[in-house]
C-alpha cells in the first residue's frame, strides 16, 4: 500500500536556525497538509496545500513558517529561525480529491530545538 | 467554531474488555467523521470513518456509528487485545483540502 514518507525522522537543532522537514506525499494524491503534535498534547493543524498554493493555515503558521512542492514528489516544511517552542512530532499528511477521502500521515518527524 | 470533544484518558482495560470511547463534536455543516490510531512511536493511522449520518465505520473489531441527532461518534470494540494499546483520535472533516480537526486523543493501555 502507498505510503508517505518524510524525512528526516529526528532532527536537533539549535534556536535561531533554520530547518526544513522534507514529505513525500503518496503520488496521486492533491492535497497535503502538515500538522504538528506537542509533546502528550493534541494533534495541530499548520498548513493545506492545493494546486501548488496553500489553501489553508492555521495561526500557528506564521512569517516563520514556509512550505514548497519544489518538485513533483516532495512536499517541504521550513521554519526560518527555530524557537524552543516548536520542539515537536511534525506530521505530513495527503489526501485524494473529495471530502469523504481520509488523510494518510507520515510517521513523523520528530524537531527538538535546544 | 468546529470543535472535537473526546472522553479525557488513559483508559486501562484488562484483555477481554469492553470498550468505549466517547466523541462529539460540534461543526456548522454536515462533516464526516473518522477515528485515527497512533501506536508507539508511529504516526496516525486511519482507524475508521462514517460519512453521513447513521452510517458505522468498522475495521479490526472496532466500530463507531454516526449519530447526528447526539452530535456523537463514540468508539467501540467488544473485546480489547493487547495489541490495541495506543492513542485514538476522533477528528472530523468539512470538505476536500481544509483542516481535518483532532480531538484531544484518549490513551488506550490494555493488560494481559
Amino acid at each position: 500500500e502507498p505510503e508517505v514518507t518524510q524525512t528526516p525522522s529526528h532532527q536537533v537543532t539549535q534556536m535561531g536556525q533554520e530547518v526544513i522537514l522534507r514529505c513525500v506525499p503518496i503520488s496521486n494524491h492533491l492535497y497535503f497538509y502538515w500538522y504538528r503534535q506537542i509533546l502528550g498534547q493534541k494533534v495541530e493543524f499548520l498548513v493545506s496545500f492545493y494546486n501548488n498554493e496553500i489553501s489553508e493555515k492555521s495561526e500557528i503558521f506564521d512569517d516563520q513558517f514556509s512550505v514548497e512542492r519544489p518538485d513533483g514528489s516532495n512536499f517541504t516544511l521550513k521554519i526560518r529561525s527555530t524557537k524552543l517552542e516548536d520542539s515537536a512530532m511534525y506530521f505530513c499528511a495527503s489526501s485524494d480529491y473529495g471530502v469523504n477521502s481520509p488523510l494518510h500521515f507520515g510517521n513523523g518527524t520528530r524537531l527538538t530545538v535546544t | 467554531g468546529d470543535s472535537v470533544t473526546q472522553m479525557e484518558g488513559p483508559v486501562t482495560l484488562s484483555e477481554e474488555a469492553f470498550l468505549t470511547i466517547n466523541c462529539t463534536y460540534t461543526a456548522t455543516g454536515y462533516p464526516s467523521l473518522f477515528w485515527y490510531v497512533q501506536y508507539p512511536g508511529e504516526g496516525l493511522q486511519l482507524l475508521l470513518k462514517a460519512t453521513k449520518a447513521d452510517d458505522k465505520g468498522s475495521n479490526k473489531g472496532f466500530e463507531a456509528t454516526y449519530r447526528k441527532e447526539t452530535t456523537s461518534f463514540h468508539l467501540e470494540k467488544g473485546s480489547v487485545q493487547v495489541s490495541d494499546s495506543a492513542v485514538y483520535f476522533c477528528a472530523l472533516s468539512l470538505r476536500a483540502g481544509t483542516a481535518l480537526i483532532f480531538g484531544k486523543g484518549t490513551t488506550l493501555s490494555v493488560s494481559s
